[in-house]
């Protein structure tokens, strides 16, 4: 399958500080990837849809002011946690799709705490 | 939304094949099933997919209903490394994660 990365894949910030949170696409390039997060013991929640050259979709819920999403390049996407706070820390996945049917492939995750 | 339903959690001794139900009675005719599973503080990891036929790849099996309304992810020998939270997801494009069913592999 393909291949997914992320860094940091793990990070401790103030409250108060901007994190960012890369994804990249290692051996595809992905027209479209996707952000989730996961709370302790919780399953993971889609936060948005990160298309190349264009505005992210947010799912409801999810504030795109304070969670900016950049998909400059067909191999990178970034997440930046705008003013952290400690209820912010979780667990933050990103995903590619494949453009075969249907398949996404998933990075390894950054954990961010915040203190 | 999640729209599938899966016991919590499940044993199931080490060489055992290991049999994964999933409920999706609202499954629409376009929407596929996947299953995915997440072994602790990693990334989910695909393991298969299919629309109505059943499928088999080196990871496991995917037995679909002929209603579509259900199916079940066999993994024919499980080991303790199979151990993880597996998801069942019906959909055409975004994945919405259910809260999985906890399998642990006993040896």
């Amino acid at each position: 399958g393909a291949v997914v990365s992320q860094h940091p894949s793990w990070v401790i910030c103030k409250s108060g500080t901007s994190v960012k949170i890369e994804c990249r696409s290692l051996d595809f390039q992905a027209t479209t990837m996707f952000w989730y997060r996961q709370f302790p013991k919780q399953s993971l929640m889609l936060m948005a849809t990160s298309n190349e050259g264009s505005k992210a979709t947010y799912e409801q819920g999810v504030e795109k002011d304070k969670f900016l999403i950049n998909h400059a390049s067909l191999t990178l996407s970034t997440l930046t946690v705008t003013s952290a706070h400690p209820e912010d820390s979780s667990f933050y996945i990103c995903s590619e799709h494949s453009g075969r049917v249907n398949e996404q492939f998933f990075g390894p995750g950054t954990r961010l705490t915040v203190l | 939304d999640a729209k599938t339903t899966q016991p919590t959690s499940m044993d199931c001794a080490e060489g055992r094949a290991a049999n994964l139900p999933c409920n999706h009675s609202t499954i629409s005719g376009n929407e596929y099933v996947y299953w995915y599973r997440q072994i602790h503080s990693q990334g989910p990891q695909y393991i298969i997919h299919g629309l109505k036929n059943n499928e088999t790849n080196e990871m496991a099996s995917l037995i679909i209903t002929e209603d579509r309304k259900s199916s079940t992810l066999i993994l024919p020998h499980a080991t303790l490394r199979d151990t993880a939270v597996y998801y069942c997801i019906v959909s055409t494009n975004n994945l919405f994660f259910g809260t999985g069913t906890r399998l642990t592999v006993i040896p």
